[in-house]
């Protein structure tokens, strides 16, 4: 009964491959969210949707595409990897837009990139 | 944008004692300040809000204060358990509005036994 989940939880793989990380929420939010979170710890947002529809798009690289197929569903693709990339990265969901909502977070994907 | 600072980053203290993260911030529209708790290997969860029309707000044995003049807010939590023992993050944001959280950068609280 997991309200946010992720996957894979790990994912190791070689400067230069192509990565996806998904994400499903069953708490029936209209807003997700990703979020990087480096080796200091240091929590940053990356993207946020509403509805499906792209609100925030933070200064990420485009080799990062999300993705919402749907509102339970947001999928982050990453392209061209590098070692910079690696990281833990939270998927999130609130109920909506509002920032004063809570936001439900996922367990994480650490990604390792080598 | 906003820019929230937090101290200390780590914080160790004996089982029973108290502890006190403090965090600043520098817009003065923000209104809404959560603090969220994040145990190894899992997401950060929501532990307690405050919103700026109030100055203190408790719940059990956590508590938070705010003091908007300063622009500056407190996560006071008392008699301590190793459970606690997380990383703990204060955040600011205007409430009503779909511009996202801006987190500090952590504080590491170790209970020790």
């Amino acid at each position: 009964d997991t309200a946010v989940s992720q996957t894979p939880k790990y994912l190791v793989t070689q400067m230069g491959n192509d990565k996806s990380i998904k994400c499903e929420q069953n708490l029936g939010h209209d807003t997700m969210y990703w979020y990087k979170q480096d080796s200091k710890k240091f929590l940053k947002i990356m993207f946020s949707y509403n509805n499906k529809e792209l609100i925030i798009n933070e200064t990420v690289p485009n080799r990062f595409s999300p993705k919402s197929p749907d509102k339970a569903h947001l999928n982050l693709h990453i392209n061209s990897l590098e070692l910079g990339d690696s990281a833990v990265y939270f998927c999130a969901s609130s109920p909506g837009l509002d920032t004063s909502y809570e936001q439900y977070f996922g367990p994480g994907t650490r990604l390792t990139v080598t | 944008g906003e820019n929230v600072e937090q101290h200390p980053s780590t914080l160790s203290v004996q089982e029973g004692d108290s502890a006190v993260i403090k965090c600043t911030y520098s817009d003065s529209a923000s209104n809404y300040f959560p603090w969220y708790k994040q145990e190894l290997g899992k997401g950060p969860q929501l532990i307690i809000d405050i919103r700026s029309n109030v100055g203190e707000k408790k719940d059990q044995r956590i508590a938070v204060t705010l003091n908007k003049t300063a622009k500056h807010f407190s996560l006071h939590i008392t008699e301590t358990q190793p459970e606690d023992s997380a990383v703990y993050f204060c955040a600011a944001a205007i409430s009503g509005s779909a511009r996202q959280l801006t987190f500090g950068s952590g504080t590491q609280l170790t209970v020790l036994p």
